[in-house]
């Protein structure tokens, strides 16, 4: 089954340390985006890679990093750095060619305390 | 600038009740795409439909139907006789044609609440 696996579902972490949310899929896909979401509001973009080893930052990147090393694989880390990281993180892809919907990941809902 | 506004944050509806979602957004590009998708409870966001800037034509999907009026920014979603399964968050997104990024401008998101 084609799809996007992230993971794990739930994470809990201590204030200052890092973590790296993982993000896969086996669409063949070209784009990757991460986006968070926070209780009662919409997705908010926090970055993009259109191809490999390329990507972008998105409307809220500071306290986040990501690496695009293959097609399959965008992984997120939440650094110490980010002031209120506690949230859902959501994962999409898309292929560039069209047709440009994105599809979404199962979601990893951290919790740093 | 681009925006996406979903002015209605909650609606609750009794089962088999038509309920119509709002989608108003803002952009100066004539070529774009507009989407809705699905949140269920789950966490996951399903992608239901997408329109493209130059294709008024409404659509329909089983109980789904999707009414796009470039005249006045509007991308509506209507939910005939619904259902406790469409229980769910729902959010209307719009992605520019001149960036060709994808990315996707989220509105605030519509709940859902169909009771039985």
């Amino acid at each position: 089954d084609g799809g996007i696996t992230q993971s794990p579902k739930y994470l809990f972490r201590k204030e200052g340390q890092n973590v790296t949310l993982s993000c896969e899929q086996n669409l063949n896909h070209d784009a990757m985006y991460w986006y968070r979401q926070d209780p009662g509001q919409g997705l908010r973009l926090i970055y993009y890679s259109q191809i490999v080893n390329d990507f972008q930052k998105g409307d809220i990147a500071e306290g986040y990093s990501v690496s695009r090393e293959k097609k399959e694989s965008f992984p997120l880390t939440v650094t110490s750095a980010q002031k209120n990281p506690t949230a859902f993180y959501l994962c999409a892809s898309r292929n560039n060619r069209g047709p440009y919907e994105q599809y979404f990941g199962p979601g990893t809902r951290l919790t740093v305390t | 600038a681009q925006k996406v506004t979903q002015a209605q944050t909650e609606i609750s509806v009794v089962e088999k009740e038509d309920v119509t979602l709002d989608c108003v957004y803002e952009t100066r590009d004539t070529t774009y795409y507009l989407f809705w998708y699905k949140q269920p409870p789950s966490g996951e966001l399903v992608f239901l439909i997408r329109r493209n800037s130059f294709d008024e034509q409404n659509e329909i999907s089983g109980r789904y139907s999707w009414n796009f009026q470039k005249s006045t920014s509007s991308f509506n979603f209507t939910i005939t006789a619904s259902q406790v399964v469409d229980s769910a968050v729902y959010f209307c997104a719009l992605s520019l044609g001149s960036s060709n990024t994808g990315k996707l401008i989220f509105g605030q998101g519509t709940t859902l609440q169909v009771k039985p």
